[in-house]
């Protein structure tokens, strides 16, 4: 167990649909970066927060938002869904600005847009 | 080209194997390179750093080429329990971790 959690585990949405992911982050880390990882591809960075700021974003359109909380844990919001927005959503906590600390992902969030 | 490349498999190897997994990454400044290791619909998990001066963990070793951009995993002794994906990282200067699409293990008795 890494601490991190993310809620719901599986979510089914309609396309055009609005949808938003939660994150609990490891005690004591205070940032929090979110992944995409489509089926047999390996996880994308979508954007991090540090200190309830936005703090670097990946090739993902403004659809995808998100925010932190004062207690760190954040959400991942995703307007006018796409087919292609169906992958497994990762969240995964950390120290900041130290290169080489290792990042501890949730247990992810599945979900399906038909 | 993509940032992180790596060989997606699979790597289908009987128990007591040594594999090997490679990968590149094309940005010059990318600081620091991990291998983490995911179960079939589990979230990833890290598996090791990787230095320059190579390290090993147990039956694990792992390699860094700066010059090439090219880092490795050796895997000695496979066990069932290793079958996996191995996922290759590199913390990029922005400090985001970019991953490969993975290498997929099967270890068969």
């Amino acid at each position: 167990e890494t601490g991190v959690t993310q809620s719901p585990t599986h979510l089914i949405k309609t396309r055009g649909q609005q949808v938003t992911l939660r994150c609990s982050s490891q005690s004591g880390h205070n940032t929090v970066s979110w992944y995409q990882q489509a089926l047999g591809q390996g996880p994308q960075f979508i954007f991090q927060y540090y200190r309830e700021e936005e703090n670097g974003r990946g090739n993902f359109p403004p659809r995808f938002s998100g925010l932190q909380f004062p207690n760190y844990s954040s959400e991942l919001n995703v307007n006018a869904l796409e087919l292609d927005d169906s992958a497994l959503y990762l969240c995964a906590s950390s120290l900041p600005g130290a290169m080489n600390t290792e990042a501890f992902f949730g247990q992810g969030t599945r979900l399906t847009v038909v | 080209r993509k940032e992180v490349e790596q060989d997606p498999g699979p790597f289908n190897v009987p128990e007591g194997a040594t594999v090997a997994f490679n990968c590149t990454y094309s940005n010059s400044a990318s600081q620091s390179f991990f291998w983490y290791r995911q179960d079939c619909r589990k979230e990833p998990k890290l598996l090791m750093s990787v230095y320059s001066s190579g390290n090993e963990d147990g039956r694990f070793t792992a390699q860094l080429n700066r010059a090439s951009q090219y880092i490795s995993l050796l895997i000695r002794d496979s066990k069932l329990s290793d079958s996996a994906t191995y996922l290759c990282v590199v913390n990029s200067d922005t400090d985001k971790l970019i991953f490969g699409t993975g290498t997929r293990l099967q270890v068969f008795p």
